[in-house]
């Protein structure tokens, strides 16, 4: 089955502690990406990768590090999370960046 | 910067009329996409036009897109309740590499 698969889906941690949401797509795409969704905001993005090894920043890049040293796996990193960053995130992957995107089902984190 | 917003941001309709959503965006667009997202689940797709394309048809979705005003409706006719969700609109710009995401329509639908 096609999909986009994001861990952990909840977590609760405090300030400072280094913590990194894994993602993992099944469907060979080139285009991934990271958004975080706050009420009243929508969806702004975070990072996006055009293919291995290529990573740019999106709209809301600080505080945040990605790598895509695979096609499937885009790993986000909080590297000193802060409470400004509870939130809900999402990983999305599509064939190409023009493209329909499919989501994983989302992680919820919560900085303390 | 966010460039789509869509209008309204929460619209309320009982069940068997249509409901109309808009989307407006700031910049020279490659593609405009249309997605459901249900009570925090991850977003489905629904519908992508084209910049070169006027209007799109999928099931009870009809897509329009004006590139002069800048701006795109999605109708869903016959509303039902499992069509209660929120919408978003993205755009992606011609000459970025970004994804922009609107900041969503709450449709419900009332029994």
């Amino acid at each position: 089955e096609a999909q986009v698969t994001q861990n952990p889906r909840y977590l609760i941690t405090v300030t400072g502690k280094k913590l990194t949401v894994t993602c993992s797509q099944n469907m060979n795409h080139e285009y991934m990406s990271w958004y975080r969704q706050d009420p009243g905001l929508g969806l702004r993005q975070i990072y996006y990768s055009m293919n291995v090894e290529v990573t740019d920043k999106g709209d809301v890049p600080e505080g945040y590090k990605v790598s895509r040293k695979e096609k499937r796996n885009f790993p986000l990193i909080l590297e000193s999370p802060s409470p400004n960053q509870t939130s809900l995130y999402f990983c999305a992957s599509s064939p190409y960046q023009n493209q329909p995107q499919h989501f994983g089902d989302g992680t919820r984190l919560s900085i303390l | 910067s966010q460039q789509g917003e869509e209008d309204p941001q929460a619209l309320s309709i009982q069940e068997g009329e249509n409901a109309t959503m808009n989307c407006s965006y700031k910049t020279s667009i490659n593609n405009l996409q249309w997605y459901r997202q249900n009570s925090g689940r991850g977003l489905v797709h629904l519908i992508l036009i084209r910049s070169n394309e006027r209007e799109k048809h999928s099931g009870r979705l009809r897509v329009t897109l004006d590139t002069s005003k800048k701006s795109s409706s999605l109708l869903i006719t016959a509303s039902r309740a499992a069509d209660t969700a929120s919408y978003f609109c993205a755009t992606v710009p011609t000459l970025d590499d970004k994804i922009i995401f609107g900041k969503g329509t709450r449709l419900h639908i009332l029994p």
